[in-house]
């Protein structure tokens, strides 16, 4: 079984800290992606990675930035958390398309609240 | 973003009934995707449909790859008190996955 596991279920941070949110999955996947779910605006992609130290914005990049320097592992950094990045920040990962499966495979989230 | 459009929004049914739920897209899709999320958690993939006309079973859980490929079906027969959550429908572009508005099940014992 794919497993995407996320280094927090729950995260209270202070406006201006700096949060890192890591994601682990032990499939062999390729890409990696950080999403954002909100009530009312639904899935909405941060980042993706499609390789090791390759990375690709999303559709809300600002505010964020990523790492990844193992295939396993894909960071997300708040730079300098700010009340309106109060969220549940999702992890998942897939093969490459040409690997034949396009399933996306998520974490158990992370609740991010920023006071 | 984009979204699939997912109907109905949200159902109250009783326990033991069956529940149809379908996706619809204006643009073709190869590959479509059913999860299902519980409060709290991350979505749980369920289903993946790769054909056209595809008819695939999960247990108590059938979705069908519409022959159209703009469309996708979920059905959940005998549903149980656990079906409580939102399912939603996906589908992959390159690299960026669409995904639908959500159905919220609601199950009454």
């Amino acid at each position: 079984d794919v497993k995407v596991t996320q280094s927090s279920r729950y995260l209270v941070k202070r406006t201006g800290e700096k949060v890192f949110l890591e994601c682990v999955q032990d499939m062999d996947h390729e890409n990696m992606f950080w999403y954002r779910q909100d009530p009312g605006l639904g899935l909405r992609l941060i980042y993706f990675s499609y390789d090791v130290k390759m990375k690709e914005k999303g559709d809300i990049p600002e505010g964020y930035s990523v790492s990844r320097e193992k295939k396993e592992r894909f960071s997300l950094i708040l730079e300098s958390a700010s009340t309106n990045q109060t969220s549940m920040y999702l992890c998942a990962s897939s093969l490459l398309e040409d690997r034949g499966s396009y399933e996306q495979y998520f974490g158990p989230g992370t609740r991010l609240t920023v006071t | 973003g984009q979204q699939l459009n997912q109907s109905p929004q949200s159902m109250f049914i009783q326990e033991g009934e069956d529940v149809s739920m379908n996706c619809t897209s204006s643009s073709i899709f190869n590959t479509w995707l059913w999860y299902k999320q519980d409060p709290g958690e991350g979505p749980v993939l369920l289903i993946a449909l790769y054909k056209a006309g595809e008819l695939t079973s999960n247990g108590r859980l059938t979705a069908q790859f519409g022959i159209t490929r703009k469309d996708s079906f979920l059905n959940i027969s005998a549903s149980i008190p656990s079906d409580v959550g939102i399912y939603f429908c996906a589908g992959p572009g390159t690299y960026k996955y669409i995904f639908g508005t959500g159905t919220r099940l609601k199950v009454l014992a």
